[in-house]
């Protein structure tokens, strides 16, 4: 069965960059059935899609956080990571990996189970 | 691109059927059968409970429906049960730049 894991830091100051990992067990993230995603969810608030990344290495990123981040695939390793930049208390919130079907159905069907980040000085 | 609008909180009793409507535009739900629905409850992370507007991953209860109207997609559970208490999350794939959105999200309470 497939598994996602977050890895990283859990507080980061403000300008600072964030990096998180997250790690796929259970299956190949080199499949051309899936992308792979970053979603977001600041404290008491409702879910945020970041960007995908496909195993080839294309990615989609959000407009509104274009500019600051960057999410990369490393197929030998089983990951894929999450990069951003000039993190301000805005950007505080539990940060979740997930698969997404690609092709036919478009969903978020398996997740991690989430890394909460703090911007603090 | 604005997320898709949920009313916030929506209650039954145990037994009952409750809705959870998804409000969007011709450019996301109207325009698309990629609209999804994930149950998050608290401290979890969310889980997806129907995709194509009205499939049901496998595991998931039968007692939860989707369904769709222009641009208004909808969740029905029936047989509300207390595990239910949850909030509820409609999620759609758009022609926008932004390509998946959430939906404001709807707190479930059994009372």
């Amino acid at each position: 069965q497939l598994h996602l894991q977050e890895s990283g830091p859990g507080l980061v100051k403000p300008s600072e960059t964030l990096s998180l990992t997250c790690s796929v067990s259970g299956g190949s993230i080199s499949t051309s059935d899936y992308y792979w995603g970053w979603i977001r969810q600041p404290p008491g608030e409702g879910l945020e899609w970041i960007g995908s990344i496909f195993y080839s290495g294309s990615t989609y990123y959000s407009p509104s956080l274009r500019g600051r981040v960057t999410i990369s695939v490393d197929t030998s390793k089983n990951q894929f990571s999450l990069s951003l930049r000039s993190m301000t208390a805005a950007d505080t919130a539990m940060y979740y990996c997930a698969r997404v079907t690609r092709g036919g159905f478009r969903a978020f069907d398996i997740w991690g189970q989430g890394t909460l980040v703090a911007v603090s000085s | 691109q604005s997320a898709l609008t949920q009313p916030a909180s929506v209650s039954g009793s145990p037994g009952q059927s409750i809705t959870i409507s998804c409000t969007g535009t011709s450019s996301d739900v109207g325009g698309y059968n990629y609209v999804s629905w994930f149950q998050q409850h608290p401290g979890k992370a969310p889980k997806l409970i129907i995709y194509y507007v009205n499939n049901r991953p496998s595991g998931v209860s039968n007692r939860f429906s989707g369904s769709k109207s222009g641009n208004t997609a909808s969740l029905t559970i029936s047989g509300l049960q207390a595990e239910d208490e949850a909030d509820y999350y409609c999620s759609a794939y758009t022609s926008s730049s932004t390509p998946y959105i959430f939906g404001t999200g709807t707190k479930v309470t059994v009372v």
